[in-house]
């Protein structure tokens, strides 16, 4: 049973560039969150989503970013118009019920040059 | 604003001690509990979950949760320095179907050999 995927590992994006970050759930998980970390510090909620439908954006700044978990494929965090402060390391959490843990994929490290 | 509160740190402690890790947390109705270790630039990993009052034991870890204080904490026995790590407290929300998961800003803990 793979784990949570999340690509790229690894994006250089210029300022003003969009970055597109790919998670895809552990098999039979209905439920993705995507949260930010900054260095040394800790994780921050973003969005949570459940198949088609966005539960809870509270954590998501109001301009520039969006998300989207699709009845096909994987959860995208988008986010347009980079800038220096979007640095950050990008990690996907799926669950399959309340009472369960979240599972992290390995992050996706945005770097905006 | 729910919260989730950790003593800073950072906490250092000798190879073979006990570690003694705190977490508070604002929100009353919250029923899941969850420790994440995070190794430096890496995902966080699930350590233990606990959902009732009283202490839970797996190895050399114990969670400790008392709902009425509204405290979690995380003893480590017979401290490795491969425990070395950022610690994560972690509350579930308890409003309705919002399966959103709250972390703390993390614990540094530094086992010296």
């Amino acid at each position: 049973n793979a784990g949570v995927m999340q690509n790229p590992r690894h994006l250089v994006r210029r300022r003003g560039q969009e970055a597109r970050l790919r998670c895809s759930p552990m098999k039979g998980h209905s439920h993705v969150y995507w949260y930010r970390q900054l260095p040394e510090e800790g994780l921050k909620f973003m969005v949570y989503l459940q198949k088609e439908n966005i539960i809870d954006e509270s954590g998501m700044p109001k301009e520039r970013f969006s998300a989207e978990f699709p009845k096909e494929g994987p959860s995208i965090l988008r986010i347009q118009q980079v800038v220096r402060g979007d640095s950050a390391a990008y990690f996907c959490a799926s669950l399959s019920d309340y009472n369960s843990p979240l599972h992290f994929g390995n992050g996706t490290r945005l770097t905006v040059t | 604003q729910k919260e989730v509160e950790q003593n800073s740190g950072p906490l250092s402690v000798p190879e073979g001690a006990i570690a003694s890790l705190n977490c508070t947390y604002s929100d009353r109705g919250s029923q899941s509990f969850f420790w994440y270790r995070q190794y430096s630039g890496k995902s966080p990993e699930l350590i233990m979950s606990i959902y009732s009052n009283g202490d839970k034991e797996d190895g050399r870890f114990t969670a400790q949760l008392n709902k009425a204080s509204q405290y979690v904490s995380l003893l480590i026995r017979d401290s490795q320095p491969s425990d070395s790590a950022t610690y994560l407290c972690a509350v579930m929300d308890s409003g309705g179907s919002n399966y959103k998961l709250t972390f703390g800003k993390g614990t540094l803990l530094t086992v010296n050999p």
